[in-house]
């Protein structure tokens, strides 16, 4: 299995360009999550989806949309980019059951620039 | 108020130091409580976690989980440079969505 992987790893964007950060995971799981990461700090949520069709917002879903079509792929798109946007952004994945603990598993992240 | 608090450090000991690292919360209902390591330029990846309250304990690693003080710690036993890392503490959410702490930066010196 590849488990959870994103691309592009990186790229520069000029304000206002829009772009869409892929993330695809093989482990069949019906959780995923995307999240961004800035400097020095933890990982806030953007988005997440609990199933195929089924999105919803996370702590930071502005300027970001998300569609969920398939069970393995989890689009993030960014319209109108924006300084503030200037991140690394992890996908990740889980196969949630009613009342366990399963563990989250992450991409490698995309380092993204707004300039 | 943050909802998940810790300490950015950095955090600098020398190699075979014992290391502990810490966080505090605020919402009562978190049960699941994680901590995840993670490298420079990679992303994160699960080191322990727990269930409510207690110890729990694999190999060099220990955490610790105290709800009625909404204080959790990870301890780490004759610390390695390759334990050099930023390490993460997270809860869960519904939805198994991961609340995360600031993350503390630790270099074990050799």
């Amino acid at each position: 299995n590849a488990g959870v992987t994103q691309t592009p790893k990186f790229r520069i964007l000029k304000i206002g360009q829009s772009m869409t950060l892929q993330c695809t995971q093989d482990m069949n799981h019906n959780y995923m999550y995307w999240y961004r990461q800035d400097p020095g700090m933890g990982l806030k949520l953007i988005y997440y989806s609990v199933g195929a069709g089924i999105t919803d917002k996370g702590e930071v879903p502005n300027g970001y949309n998300v569609s969920r079509s398939t069970t393995e792929d989890f689009p993030l798109r960014l319209e109108l980019a924006a300084p503030s946007q200037t991140s690394v952004y992890f996908c990740a994945s889980i196969h949630a059951g009613q009342g366990t603990y399963n563990e989250q598993f992450f991409g490698p992240g995309t380092r993204l620039t707004v300039l | 108020q943050k909802e998940v608090e810790q300490d950015p450090g950095p955090l600098s000991v020398p190699e075979g130091a014992i290391v502990s690292l810490n966080c505090t919360y605020s919402n009562s209902a978190f049960q699941y409580f994680m901590w995840y390591r993670q490298y420079s330029r990679k992303g994160p990846e699960l080191l322990m976690y727990t269930y409510s309250s207690g110890n729990k304990e694999d190999g060099r690693f220990t955490a610790q989980v105290d709800k009625s003080s909404k204080y959790i710690s990870l301890f780490i036993r004759d610390s390695q440079p390759s334990d050099s890392a930023t390490y993460l503490c997270a809860m869960i959410q519904g939805a198994q969505k991961l609340v995360f702490g600031q993350g503390t930066r630790l270099t074990i010196n050799p």
